[in-house]
């Protein structure tokens, strides 16, 4: 069975350092969505992103976040300058249509800012 | 705002029936959405329902009342394995992001 794939599972960096999370979509899918998890809390949105462009984003997804699709299978988000509170799980999903509603979500990406 | 509510905790016995409520109030509605999590492992799609009434999938359930922005998911027979966080997810519009309830965290005892 296809699934989201992400890289990778743990990640450990200090304040202040660029961060890039990796995740491989569904491969016929079109829609992309970055979502977090701060330990204990709730799945908060953070982007989506269909046809190389955001479509959405949420107020968390400030200046110091980017995504990008650099290949045909490849969806990154880059945190430019990690601060304490960015620590949380990171999860990559996708979906097959704009109608489509199921998200598949990765396993997601373990950050942790020290 | 948008907002989700569902309670925190419910627990039951194997074998059971449980009923997780979720009311929501959300700037659009393109449906209402549950997903399973386990011990911080990725959401899995459960159930979807974008009209009202009662959509069912083996011993899960759930039911949408448009009008009351209300919808539970029923688990019945209930297993071990169901031990888990149950989100409910509200997508404001076609194709956009999934806005997510705190959680209900089911223990299911023997």
């Amino acid at each position: 069975e296809p699934e989201v794939t992400q890289t990778p599972s743990h990640q450990v960096t200090q304040m202040g350092q660029e961060v890039i999370l990796r995740c491989v979509p569904i491969s016929n899918h079109l829609y992309f969505y970055w979502y977090r998890q701060i330990l204990g809390q709730k799945v908060e949105f953070l982007v989506s992103f269909y046809n190389n462009e955001i479509s959405e984003k949420s107020e968390i997804f400030d200046d110091q976040f980017s995504v990008e699709r650099p290949d045909g299978s490849n969806f990154t988000l880059k945190i430019r300058s990690t601060k304490l509170e960015d620590s949380a799980m990171y999860f990559c999903a996708s979906s097959e249509s704009i109608g489509a509603y199921e998200q598949y979500f990765g396993p997601g990406t373990r950050l942790t800012v020290t | 705002g948008q907002s989700l509510e569902q309670p925190s905790e419910v627990t039951a016995v194997e074998g059971a029936i449980v009923q997780i409520n979720c009311t929501y109030q959300t700037s659009g509605f393109y449906g209402l959405s549950w997903y399973q999590q386990h011990d911080g492992g990725a959401p899995t799609f459960l159930s979807y329902n974008g009209l009202d009434g009662l959509e069912e999938t083996g011993r899960f359930s759930s039911f949408l009342s448009r009008s009351d922005s209300y919808g539970y998911l029923l688990l019945q027979e209930l297993q071990m394995k169901d031990s888990a966080s149950y989100f409910c997810a509200v997508r404001p519009q076609a194709g956009t992001a999934l806005i997510f309830g705190k959680g209900t965290t089911l223990s299911v005892s023997s």
